[in-house]
């Protein structure tokens, strides 16, 4: 069974602050990695797909990394506001199956 | 934009009622998918489809099945709800095989299905 581990589970920081998350995948058939933003009462928006080890996307204050041979992405978010308040999904992609397989996410609550 | 619109943000369902979710999705995506979230556990997959009239089954399959008459139209069918069946269930499309460089996906918001 392939599993994908999001740590940590939940974070609660103040406005201004930087934080970090980090999704596990496994370091075998790798395919892609995706990272979803879920806001509450709105769809799953896609952040990043990253296919490449050493990739590193940037979209704003946000930015991934991503080590296909240590099976692991971080999620950096520069300077939190209250409205990147969400939960963040990663998704790992095997070579073997083709379909994604979701973390349980890291919710993120930024205080003003 | 690429809109994939659940036809119900709530509904409640007695347990043993056949349960329809419906999807729709306007950017002529080859791939659809049924996921169910629940608390701690990452997002499930029920069924997806790559064509129309095609149908493969996901991870966890059991006490559903789907049907694709069309294109744009992904429906989920729960034949006798239960109330472990008490989820929220994303629908989600994409264009090319979703893993493929680039090939994100696109959700819904959500249909929030309580069985009682």
């Amino acid at each position: 069974i392939l599993n994908v581990e999001q740590s940590p589970q939940s974070l609660h920081v103040q406005e201004g602050d930087s934080t970090n998350f980090t999704c596990s995948f496994p370091s075998s058939n790798f395919y892609a990695l995706h990272w979803y933003r879920w806001e509450t009462a709105k769809s799953p928006e896609a952040l990043f797909v990253m296919t490449l080890n050493g990739d590193e996307k940037k979209k704003g204050r946000i930015s991934a990394t991503l080590n296909t041979k240590e099976g692991y992405s971080y999620l950096y978010i520069k300077g939190s506001q209250p409205e990147d308040s969400a939960t963040y999904l990663c998704a790992f992609c095997s070579s073997n199956t083709g379909k994604l397989i979701f973390g349980q996410g890291t919710t993120l609550q930024v205080k003003p | 934009d690429v809109k994939v619109t659940q036809s119900s943000r709530y509904l409640v369902k007695r347990t043993g009622e056949k349960v329809f979710l419906e999807c729709v999705q306007d950017m002529d995506h080859e791939n659809m998918f049924w996921y169910r979230q629940d608390p701690g556990l990452g997002l499930r997959l029920i069924y997806f489809s790559y064509d129309v009239k095609m149908k493969e089954k996901g991870d966890i399959p059991e006490g559903y099945s789907v049907s694709r008459e069309k294109k744009e139209r992904f429906s989920l069918i729960l034949e006798s709800a239960s109330t472990n069946q008490t989820s929220m269930y994303l629908c989600a499309s994409s264009y090319g095989f979703a893993g493929a460089a680039g090939e994100k996906l696109f959700f819904g918001s959500g249909t929030q299905l309580s069985v009682l």
